[in-house]
């Protein structure tokens, strides 16, 4: 079975500074890997996903993540935080190979929290 | 780029009444669609699987009789609340598989409120 482990409930960052969102996964094969935002009373936008290749992965609003096999992690980053990057993000996997491979496995959650 | 309509977005119903949510993929065909309920300040719980043509997949724990789900196109899946309580308040979310290993494109949401 897969899933994802997000061992922060909140992470509050200054303006201005880097921020990063921490995210590990289990799958037994080799992970198809998505970060998504979440505003208040609203469904998920996409954010970036990680398929295969380059292992540093760039995306939406200046969000980047690394896949880290060996540390079965995928922790979303950003050099300069805004107050606007206020919000709950999400990690997911998906293993492709494995049995209910359509599914996405979401981790708990992270609120971030944005410093003027 | 890929839009998931979601209707509506919020809706209040009275106990015993059954209330019917609509997800539309928009410029896309979607086999599968996915419906997830969100509790407060928690994640995403999948409900069921949506596949075209054919009956969902619940997931285990989820009632069947009373979350009715119906992919009658490439472009809608409904999920109809029957004989709503309060405790089926909640957030819904569906989400659509664009296929080709994208990320899933999801609704904006249906706040379901039963009083």
């Amino acid at each position: 079975a897969q899933s994802v482990a997000q061992p922060e409930d909140q992470v509050n960052v200054a303006e201005g500074n880097p921020l990063t969102v921490k995210c590990t996964y289990s799958v037994s094969g080799n992970p198809y890997l998505f970060w998504y935002v979440q505003y208040p009373n609203r469904g998920l936008q996409f954010l970036l996903k990680y398929i295969t290749g380059d292992n540093l992965v760039k995306g939406s609003y200046g969000f980047e993540a690394e896949f880290n096999k060996s540390q079965t992690s995928f922790h979303l980053k950003k050099p300069s935080a805004l107050v606007s990057d206020s919000a709950l993000y999400f990690c997911a996997v998906r293993d492709p190979s494995g049995a209910g491979s359509y599914q996405l496995t979401f981790g708990k959650g992270t609120k971030l929290s944005v410093i003027p | 780029g890929a839009v998931v309509s979601q209707h509506p977005s919020r809706v209040i119903c009275k106990s015993g009444t059954s209330v019917k949510i609509e997800c539309r993929s928009l410029d896309f065909q979607a086999t599968t669609m996915f419906w997830y309920r969100q509790f407060p300040k928690q994640s995403l719980m999948l409900m069921a699987t949506s596949n075209e043509g054919s009956k969902a997949t619940y997931e285990q724990g989820v009632e069947k009789d009373k979350f009715l789900i119906n992919h009658a196109s490439l472009t809608l899946s409904t999920l109809t609340v029957t004989s709503a309580h309060p405790e089926d308040s909640s957030f819904y979310i569906c989400s659509a598989d664009r296929g080709q290993g994208y990320g899933y494109t999801f609704g904006s949401g249906t706040r379901l409120t039963v009083v």
